[in-house]
């Protein structure tokens, strides 16, 4: 089983709400991440946990708060999120970190922000 | 700046010829890179990848060479088939580094029946 899975698959909210995105792997990594992708962009890193301890935040503002409460659990919670924050959010996993290992990607979750 | 770039934003191949996506670096510490296969309304797909002590690596249909002296990798598909339609991203990692994977712009692959 290579399946990463996020919900939810599409969200929309307000400048003034408060939600949450979810991703979970059963590959037994160790590794999980959260990208972000702009339209006709690259995926940009945001986030690293390894071993459940956050190793990387690649200068993300802090509405945008990681939690990693079991191995096989990843959560991304938004608050006071801005319009220019839409995108869409992937969650991968991966062996190990730091590593060279391949990523899995899962299908994301298209954020609008209104 | 964008250390990782892919220059042809789309191409579009005759099915069971080979689809040729290129791939360009600058950063001379990156040492490991991948390629991922991207359908709308899904996440990347991993294909295949190589270090940099390798110039090849082979995948069934699928080829990566790399020319560590150009900083340029390549990603052949041969034959071609329809179900290769897809977005195609490199993303290149420096493992005595960060590890992060840095993603190219990706490149649009069209496989007419």
């Amino acid at each position: 089983d290579t399946e990463v899975t996020q919900t939810p698959k599409h969200l929309v909210m307000g400048m003034t709400n408060k939600k949450s995105l979810k991703c979970e792997q059963h590959m037994g990594h160790r590794a999980m991440y959260w990208y972000k992708q702009k339209a006709k962009k690259p995926p940009e890193l945001m986030f690293v946990y390894s071993y459940e301890k956050l190793s990387i935040n690649e200068s993300v503002p802090s509405r945008f708060s990681p939690e990693c409460p079991n191995s096989s659990l990843l959560n991304l919670h938004l608050h006071a999120l801005q319009p220019e924050d839409s995108a869409l959010y992937l969650c991968a996993s991966s062996q190990g970190w730091p590593s060279s290992y391949e990523q899995y990607f899962g299908p994301g979750t298209r954020l609008t922000v209104t | 700046d964008q250390q990782v770039k892919q220059n042809s934003p789309s191409l579009s191949v005759q099915e069971g010829r080979i689809s040729i996506l290129n791939c360009d670096y600058t950063n001379s510490m990156f040492d490991y890179f991948l390629w991922y296969k991207k359908y709308p309304a899904e996440g990347p797909t991993f294909l295949i990848s190589i270090s940099s002590i390798k110039d090849k690596n082979e995948d069934g249909r699928f080829t990566v060479f790399l020319n560590k002296s150009a900083k340029h990798l390549s990603l052949h598909i041969v034959p071609s088939q329809p179900g290769d339609s897809a977005v195609y991203f490199c993303a290149a990692s420096a493992t005595s580094g960060t590890y992060k994977y840095i993603f190219g712009t990706g490149t649009r692959l069209k496989v007419l029946a």
